[in-house]
């Protein structure tokens, strides 16, 4: 079975610092797609980041990176100067490619980031 | 702008009755999922439509769910009959699959049952 884990449930960090999200998942497959979701309070599910596994260069999206370890099956996030706005829940999503005729995202069980002042 | 639209945004119901929960994807989407969240489970899987097809509703209480896909433009969830342990946010999302993109989420349906 395919699973994804996120074994920090909540964190915190001071506003301009670096915080950095694990997740870790667990699949036979060859190649998939891995993402970070971020819910803040208004509930409303939004991509951050994702990234091809073909792909062994680590996806940017300004102040968010990734490291993506293949073989260890680890995709953390980074976040850089964190801001306030970046207080939310963070949802590590792996989906397989689809010739594995699989087309559903699983999900981690999330991990709460608070930004403090 | 496109996006997942889902009613109703909140439901409270009493223990026993139906509840129905729509969402429309966006069009062009040929998948759509059903998920559950709740504070200990995170994100739960409960069933999905390719090209308007079941795929996969292991994740849903057989005896109590069911979800369909009508048309192209609606995917709808029922309970019955509800009970306390269903009280969840259930969301629905789309994605076009068969290429290279991102889950679309609605804004989720907050839904509890006294």
């Amino acid at each position: 079975a395919q699973t994804v884990t996120q074994s920090q449930p909540e964190m915190s960090v001071q506003e301009a610092e670096t915080v950095t999200l694990s997740c870790t998942y667990d699949t036979s497959e060859s190649n998939y797609y891995l993402f970070w979701y971020k819910q803040p309070p208004s509930r409303q599910m939004i991509l951050v980041i994702r990234q091809e596994a073909y792909k062994q260069q680590n996806a940017t999206e300004n102040r968010f990176s990734v490291n993506f370890q293949k073989a260890a099956k680890s995709f953390s996030l980074k976040i850089s100067d964190s801001q306030l706005g970046d207080t939310a829940m963070y949802f590590c999503a792996f989906m397989p490619t689809t010739t594995s005729g699989t087309y559903k995202y699983i999900f981690g069980t999330g991990t709460r980031l608070k930004v403090l002042a | 702008d496109a996006r997942v639209t889902q009613t109703p945004r909140h439901k409270v119901t009493e223990m026993g009755q139906e509840v129905t929960m729509r969402c429309q994807p966006i069009l062009g989407h040929n998948t759509v999922f059903w998920y559950r969240q709740t504070m200990m489970q995170g994100l739960e899987l409960l069933a999905y439509f390719r090209n308007r097809a079941p795929l996969d509703d292991s994740g849903m209480p057989k005896d109590r769910f069911s979800a369909e896909m009508p048309d192209a433009t609606l995917a709808t969830l029922k309970i019955q009959p509800s009970e306390p342990r269903d009280s969840a946010v259930y969301f629905c999302a789309s994605a076009f699959t068969g290429g290279w993109t991102e889950a679309f989420f609605g804004q989720g349906t907050r839904l509890t049952v006294v």
